[in-house]
């Protein structure tokens, strides 16, 4: 069956470090989604990717990065975490067209004391 | 700045009553509305996508409506279950963009 995976579920860091959260899916998807999850906020788009090295910025985008190398992996990089990037991670996908439903991945619970 | 908003925010109902709550989109430039069901410690996922004026869709005793010309959607659960208690979000789809806007969701608790 067709998924979308995340990894690690969980992270501790400290501020200042660099953190790369992994994004696999194989439902051969072209679009690909960061967001970030926040108490009081719904989700929030960090970047996205149309297809093989496309990649924008959401609503949220400063202090990330992603890069799109091959159709199955969106990675995100933190480049200096900061505690404000304290947050819950959710990786999704989906079909061209805005019509097509988001399939969202497990999600990775980020600390940064 | 495009806003979704969803209310109430929380909701509280006693199993087997019905119930229904509203996300209001911008009129403009509408392309699709979703919605999805996000039980605690789960990922979002989808319960309808809409996206013509007008369209009702249902999935079991769920169902939403959707009216693009004034800009809001309700969702309804009829005879509602302990396994409906799940935050439920909408995101609005503005032309043929890709992304969604998020509303913030209703939690919904249903008590037995």
């Amino acid at each position: 069956d067709a998924e979308i995976t995340q990894s690690p579920r969980h992270k501790i860091t400290e501020t200042g470090r660099q953190v790369t959260l992994a994004c696999h899916q194989t439902w051969n998807h072209n679009n690909m989604f960061w967001y970030r999850q926040d108490l009081g906020h719904g989700l929030r788009l960090i970047h996205y990717s149309y297809g093989v090295q496309d990649t924008n910025k959401g609503e949220v985008s400063d202090g990330y990065s992603v890069s799109r190398s091959n159709t199955e992996d969106l990675p995100l990089t933190l480049e200096s975490a900061a505690s404000s990037q304290t947050s819950v991670y959710f990786c999704a996908s989906s079909g061209r067209g805005g019509y097509n439903e988001q399939f969202f991945g497990p999600g990775t619970r980020l600390t940064v004391l | 700045i495009l806003n979704v908003e969803q209310s109430p925010q929380s909701l509280h109902v006693q199993e087997g009553d019905s119930t229904n709550f509203t996300c209001s989109f911008p009129s403009s430039n509408f392309y699709a509305l979703h919605w999805y069901r996000w039980e605690t410690a789960k990922s979002p996922e989808a319960l309808f996508v809409m996206t013509l004026n007008g369209d009702e869709k249902k999935k079991g005793r769920i169902s939403a409506t959707l009216n693009t010309k004034e800009g809001y959607s309700y969702l309804y659960i009829k005879g509602s279950q302990p396994e409906d208690s799940a935050t439920y979000l909408c995101a609005f789809g503005m032309d043929s963009n890709y992304q969604l806007i998020w509303g913030a969701g209703t939690k919904l608790i249903i008590k037995p």
